[in-house]
């Protein structure tokens, strides 16, 4: 059973540009959430997508949006990036079907660093 | 709006001591409560969680957890630590209509010494 899964591991950018992050939920799962953890810090709660809609967003601008399929696997977007959005960006997922919405498993996360 | 302390941002242990790790939160209603852990670049492990049911939470790698609501606390412990316990922990809150939105403590480091 896979777990949760993201791509890429790394990613270089430079101040100004747009990336994009995936995320695969694991089996069963139909919610995602996604954090940003910069160095040093605790995760912090970016948005969290169910039925392929933003249910609940943490307080980040709006330069960072995102999406979700119909497979329930996700993205993030972040654009006009800044040298601030450097951190580590963990994805997370649950199950509000299978009753454990509020147990989360998380990625191993994506290493974004803004040069 | 809820919030998560852990207090002390490092903490060193000798091999095959307890180790206690503190967390307290603060919520108008008993909220959900998490700890996980974080090893060298990967993600969040969860070790254990409260949901409302037995106050003393058992989870993975001998370690448990006490809720306290008198307290507003969730504090980790471990009776003997291994030199495979060294790594990040996270303490974790959500409220029951904002699942999936955790919130998370700054963390602590845990340093075993052999």
């Amino acid at each position: 059973d896979a777990g949760v899964t993201q791509s890429p591991t790394h990613l270089i950018k430079t101040r100004g540009q747009q990336v994009t992050l995936r995320c695969s939920p694991k089996s069963g799962h139909d919610t995602v959430s996604w954090y940003q953890q910069a160095l040093g810090q605790g995760p912090q709660f970016i948005f969290q997508y169910y039925e392929e809609e933003e249910r609940q967003r943490g307080n980040f601008p709006d330069r960072f949006s995102g999406h979700q399929f119909p497979n329930y696997s996700s993205e993030l977007n972040v654009n006009a990036l800044l040298l601030g959005d450097s951190a580590l960006y963990l994805c997370a997922s649950s199950s509000l079907y299978l009753g454990t919405e509020h147990e989360q498993f998380f990625g191993p996360g994506t290493r974004l660093t803004v040069l | 709006a809820q919030s998560v302390t852990q207090l002390g941002s490092h903490v060193s242990v000798s091999e095959g001591a307890l180790v206690l790790l503190r967390c307290n939160y603060s919520s108008s209603v008993p909220p959900y409560l998490f700890w996980y852990v974080q090893y060298p670049n990967q993600g969040l492990q969860l070790l254990l969680k409260y949901t409302s049911a037995a106050t003393l939470v058992k989870g993975i790698n001998g370690f448990e957890a006490e809720f306290k609501k008198s307290e507003t606390s969730f504090h980790l412990t471990k009776p003997s630590a291994h030199m495979s316990d060294a790594a990040e922990y996270f303490c974790a809150v959500s409220e029951a209509d904002s699942w999936g939105k955790l919130q998370f403590g700054a963390g602590t480091q845990v340093v075993v010494t052999p």
